[in-house]
């Protein structure tokens, strides 16, 4: 049982490239999420999946692009990468919204130059 | 929106000893306080959450208590051991994760 996987680990862009932050859970939620994380500044929601099939914004979704492929996988799109989006990348899931626990992946460390 | 603050940003406590991290919380109607702990190199990780209509909840060294009327909850963790060395989250939302809005953290070092 993996829980939250992501992938990749660590990448480096150049300003204006592009790439996809893949997410993948195995354990069933209902829920995903993507945060970014940036040191003084705790967790920011980007974006949220409350269910198959619907994605939300959050607090800071500008820049970004998401994709719930299905029940597992929740991915994240960079379309024109930034350096203001160099930040380290969680996704999370949920058994449900409402005060469900939050599991999280180990995170994708994103610098863009 | 809700907005937290978490004090302190830094914590050096001896092993042993107690520890103590403060949030405070602007919206009135947040009732879901979870506390969430970071290992270097790893996501956070659910340590204990507590509830609108509970003032304190415990879990083996762990507590965290709630002050509704002041709008502050706090972290306690007693007999404090190397392997509590992490940043520390608290975090507060009316209800829904998708409204879960995080404090900026504590580093916690626990000395030997």
């Amino acid at each position: 049982n993996a829980g939250v996987t992501q992938t990749p680990k660590f990448q480096v862009l150049k300003t204006g490239q592009s790439m996809t932050l893949q997410c993948a859970q195995d354990m069933n939620h209902n829920s995903m999420y993507w945060y970014r994380q940036d040191p003084g500044m705790g967790l920011r929601l980007i974006y949220y999946s409350a269910s198959e099939g619907t994605t939300d914004k959050g607090e800071v979704p500008n820049g970004y692009n998401v994709s719930r492929l299905n029940k597992r996988e929740f991915s994240l799109r960079l379309e024109s990468a930034a350096p203001s989006q160099t930040s380290v990348y969680f996704c999370a899931s949920s058994n449900r919204q409402g005060g469900s626990p939050l599991h999280f992946g180990n995170g994708t460390r994103l610098t863009v130059t | 929106g809700e907005n937290v603050e978490q004090h302190p940003s830094t914590l050096s406590v001896q092993e042993g000893d107690s520890a103590v991290i403060k949030c405070t919380y602007s919206d009135s109607a947040s009732n879901y306080f979870p506390w969430y702990k970071q290992e270097l190199g790893k996501g956070p990780q659910l340590i204990i959450d507590i509830r609108s209509n509970v003032g304190e909840k415990k879990d083996q060294r762990i507590a965290v208590t709630l002050n509704k009327t002041a709008k502050h909850f706090s972290l306690h963790i007693t007999e404090t051991q190397p392997e509590d060395s992490a940043v520390y989250f608290c975090a507060a939302s009316n209800f829904g994760n998708e409204k879960l809005t995080f404090g900026t953290g504590t580093r916690l070092t626990i000395i030997p």
